[in-house]
């Protein structure tokens, strides 16, 4: 089946701080798709990207959609306490009968 | 009030017993997930519904059971609990033509 690698697994940084992580997939994927999860919650979706070389953000959240089709990042700058959960990327394939394959998260913690 | 809910929030049973944990939506999304979320292991489908009467397996759909006999409602039934099944179990919903999933608090079962 499909697998993504989402990469670091985790990140320890200073507030203030930028930070950046990616998924890689050896399949194509039409949409990328990031989460975050809160302590205790389900993951909530951050962004959404549709077409290769998009870029969006939201807020302090910025996020690309690789050209190949098979990866995509996300960047947080000048990282705040309230920024520290699991961060998941999702890709959807066509015809995946709208079933989501997710990476296995990059826990961020950010030291006030 | 309006949205996904799990229930209960924590369970925990013997080895043995069946088990089922509930979820609810108050849209009428036509898609719901099962994922467990395991260390290690990120988010993994065990089972989804593309509409009432309709389901399908996931990756991990061994000794677990679901039904979705209305589009509120999709429980799922742990047979015959093992350890192994000890987890943080979140429920989401899809409704056609939007992005992502919708995710649940999550109910966490510990099986002893």
């Amino acid at each position: 089946g499909q697998q993504l690698n989402q990469s670091p697994q985790s990140m320890f940084i200073q507030e203030g701080e930028d930070v950046s992580m990616n998924c890689t997939s050896s399949s194509i994927f039409n949409t990328w798709l990031w989460y975050k999860q809160d302590p205790g919650e389900g993951p909530v979706l951050l962004i959404a990207l549709y077409k290769a070389g998009e870029l969006t953000s939201n807020g302090r959240l910025t996020a690309q959609f690789g050209i190949t089709r098979k990866d995509s990042f996300l960047n947080i700058s000048a990282s705040i306490p309230s920024d520290v959960g699991i961060y998941f990327c999702a890709g959807q394939s066509g015809g995946s009968n709208y079933k989501l394959t997710f990476g296995k998260g990059t826990l961020l913690t950010v030291n006030p | 009030d309006a949205g996904i809910t799990q229930s209960p929030r924590y369970k925990i049973t013997e080895t043995g017993r069946q088990v089922t944990l509930m979820c609810h939506q108050t849209w009428s999304h036509s898609y719901m997930f099962w994922y467990r979320q395991d260390l290690g292991h990120g988010l993994r489908l065990i089972y989804y519904s593309a509409a009432a009467d309709i389901t399908d397996k996931g990756e991990v759909p061994d000794g677990y059971v679901v039904s979705r006999s209305k589009t509120e409602n999709f429980p799922l039934t742990l047979e015959s609990a093992t350890r192994s099944q000890t987890s943080v179990y979140f429920c989401a919903t899809r409704d056609r033509g939007t992005d992502g999933y919708t995710f649940g608090s999550g109910t966490r079962l510990t099986v002893v």
